[in-house]
């Protein structure tokens, strides 16, 4: 079946500019992730959507960092006025269940987002 | 809170040469551990996992044990080939949240 599949895979745009990020999970995966990859901080965890609701927001970096997921399924990761020490790849993961250690995520191929 | 440290690379190997990447961590209760893999142009994948406390994971020939008393969970495999030439993360979790290590990239010549 299909996996995680993101877009763009790659976008550049300028700082002060706004980008949207798309995530979509595989079918059925009730839970869903958004990671950083950065050359400064490796992988850091952003956000964890269970359904619909976000009950951890808690690696956003900023309030410029904003997430949502609709129908459980299609996510959306929205960074405002965006910095350039916002460039890094954003990693979406999506897993059957969520809230348990074992669960095991499948990760898309990620966005390079690169702000100049 | 959680945190995992593993061995600085890179490290370059010769095919059928033998492969340990180090990985300890630091966490509270008793986390899921994990080895990811990121083979060149493509995303992360599990490779192996390990929940509780003497489970050894393997896949692909590539084992790692979860040993509680020294906080490690060591990747190896006993004779490499090019083909796994790739950046491999360490990584646990309590929950549903993953923290990585920096990775190590692995790179195997014929």
């Amino acid at each position: 079946g299909a996996g995680v599949s993101q877009s763009p895979s790659n976008k550049v745009t300028e700082k002060g500019k706004d980008v949207e990020l798309r995530c979509d999970p595989i079918s059925g995966h009730t839970a869903l992730y958004w990671y950083r990859q950065s050359l400064g901080q490796g992988l850091e965890f952003l956000i964890y959507f269970q359904g619909n609701s976000a009950p951890d927001k808690s690696g956003l970096p900023s309030d410029r960092f904003s997430a949502e997921r609709t129908g459980g399924s299609v996510s959306t990761l929205t960074i405002q006025r965006t910095q350039q020490e916002d460039s890094a790849v954003y990693l979406c993961a999506s897993s059957l269940a969520g809230g348990f250690s074992y669960n095991e995520q499948f990760f898309g191929p990620g966005t390079r987002l690169t702000v100049l | 809170g959680n945190s995992v440290t593993q061995m600085e690379g890179p490290v370059t190997l010769s095919e059928e040469a033998f492969l340990t990447i180090n990985c300890t961590y630091t966490a509270t209760g008793y986390p899921s551990l994990f080895w990811y893999v990121q083979y060149p142009g493509e995303g992360l994948q599990l490779l192996l996992k390990a929940t509780k406390a003497d489970d050894k994971g393997s896949n692909k020939g590539f084992e790692a044990t979860y040993r509680k008393e020294t906080t490690s969970f060591h990747l190896e495999k006993g004779s490499v080939q090019v083909s796994d030439s790739a950046v491999y993360f360490c990584a646990l979790s309590n929950d549903y949240k993953l923290s990585f290590g920096a990775g190590t990239t692995v790179t195997v010549r014929a």
